[in-house]
């Protein structure tokens, strides 16, 4: 089945250690979007990238890194930077503005 | 900034319509305007979305005000599944940023 794919659910990492977080998509989007959420709040964009080895930083770019080497993989790291890294990461495809977008299911970051 | 406002909290009777209300008062010629929705620890889910004409869809309809600076998704019949944070977005390129949303409940 098409869908995009986050894993893992669950990370646990100790702080000072980087953290990679996985997104694919077999939609053949070319858009790629990453949020963090923290417990009762919205949605904030840290990355998104339009197209392959293009991508741009988003509200929340501090601490964190990306890469679009292949379309249908977008990961996400979580550098030892980020002061507060426990959240609950989402990852999200499109093709264009007027046409919808998919969300993987989170992974819930903790870090200890 | 968010692009949106919208009322932090909602609430419904089961098997009742819900008219969700969404400011946009400084959207463009070419934003378009979409919703998802989103539950407990899962990823958002698309509703509808919608430029200048009002849409239905098997889960709900959009409906658009004539000069664009509001709009209302409405949920013709709330469920116990309806209960969630419904988000209202615009889109004019390939950022895509969430507010806060509202939070929908559905009482029995």
């Amino acid at each position: 089945d098409g869908g995009i794919t986050q894993s893992p659910k669950y990370l646990f990492r100790k702080e000072g250690q980087n953290v990679t977080l996985s997104c694919e998509q077999n939609l053949n989007h070319d858009a790629m979007y990453w949020y963090r959420q923290d417990p009762g709040q919205g949605l904030r964009l840290i990355y998104y990238s339009q197209i392959v080895n293009d991508f741009q930083k988003g509200d929340i770019a501090e601490g964190y890194s990306v890469s679009r080497e292949k379309k249908e993989s977008f990961p996400l790291t979580v550098t030892s930077a980020q002061k507060n890294p426990t959240a609950f990461y989402l990852c999200a495809s499109s093709v264009r503005i007027n046409t919808e977008a998919f969300f993987g299911q989170g992974t819930r970051l903790t870090v200890v | 900034d968010a692009k949106t406002t919208q009322p932090n909290s909602m609430e419904s009777n089961e098997e009742e319509p819900v008219h969700l209300p969404c400011n946009h008062s400084t959207i463009s010629g070419t934003d378009y305007i979409h919703w998802y929705r989103q539950l407990p620890s899962q990823g958002p889910e698309y509703v509808i979305h919608g430029l200048t004409s009002n849409v239905n869809n098997r889960m709900a309809s959009l409906a658009i005000a004539e000069d664009r600076k509001s709009s209302t998704l409405i949920l013709h019949r709330a469920t116990l599944r309806d209960a969630a944070v419904y988000y209202c977005i615009l889109r004019s390129n390939n950022d895509m940023r969430f507010g806060a949303g509202t939070r929908l409940t559905v009482k029995p």
